[in-house]
């Protein structure tokens, strides 16, 4: 199976802060990484497909980027409704293989 | 719109069986690969397994394949998840899932459903 490690396991930022979530992949896993947004209580939300596209509505300030395995997430001037739980998924090989999880808070 | 909606979850016990549903809406369920992805009381997420379009084929995590089994009723939009000896470790919401293109197996994940929570204990 293919690990998809992420970092860091928890995050405390400030408003309008840049912050950055990474995942890094045991293999090639090509641009098959998605990135989800989990806030309290609701279900995943596709944020980020194909390593660096943009899903329809999210807002500008979050990209995705990718080096070699290792992808990034980032988010641009930190709002209060970005806190919540990141994803990363890998769906180059199955068994599709989720990151541990970022828990974002705002400092 | 999309719409997703599990049911089925709820208390049970060690040992038994549970079947949970999806029953799908605003889009034409039969042309689309449907996953089942869980998430542990700590945040965990574990894909379970998805079924093709037709419900000929299946995919499963090893280690859930032998005790999960899902299948599909295209004539009713409806996704299941059945699981049998379940143990305490299968305590998690499960969401239903559908990728973004139709047809299509390896894409990600467009659509979540609200989730239905199941508790495994005695």
């Amino acid at each position: 199976d293919i690990q998809m490690t992420q970092s860091p396991a928890s995050l405390s930022a400030s408003l309008e802060e840049i912050v950055t979530i990474t995942c890094q992949a045991s293999q090639d896993i090509g641009n098959y990484l998605s990135w989800y947004q989990q806030k309290p209580g609701k279900s995943p939300q596709l944020l980020i497909h194909s390593a660096t596209s943009l899903a329809d509505g999210v807002p500008s300030r979050f990209s995705g980027s990718r080096s070699g395995t290792q992808y990034s997430l980032k988010i641009n001037r930190l709002q209060v409704e970005d806190t919540g739980i990141y994803y990363c998924l890998q769906h180059y090989s199955a068994p599709w293989t989720f990151g541990g999880g970022t828990k974002l808070e705002l400092k | 719109e999309v719409q997703l909606v599990e049911s089925g979850g709820g208390l049970v016990q060690p040992g038994a069986s549970l079947k949970l549903s999806c029953v799908a809406s605003g889009f034409t369920f039969s042309d689309y690969w449907m996953s089942w992805v869980r998430q542990t009381p700590g945040k965990t997420m574990e894909w379970i397994g998805d079924i093709k379009y037709d419900g000929s084929y299946t995919n499963y995590a090893p280690s859930l394949k032998n005790r999960f089994t899902i299948s599909r009723d295209n004539a009713k939009s409806t996704l299941y998840l059945q699981m049998s000896n379940v143990r305490s470790e299968d305590t998690a919401t499960y969401y239903c899932t559908r990728v973004r293109y139709r047809y299509n197996w390896a894409n990600w994940f467009a659509y979540w459903g609200q989730g239905t929570l199941v508790t495994v204990s005695s």
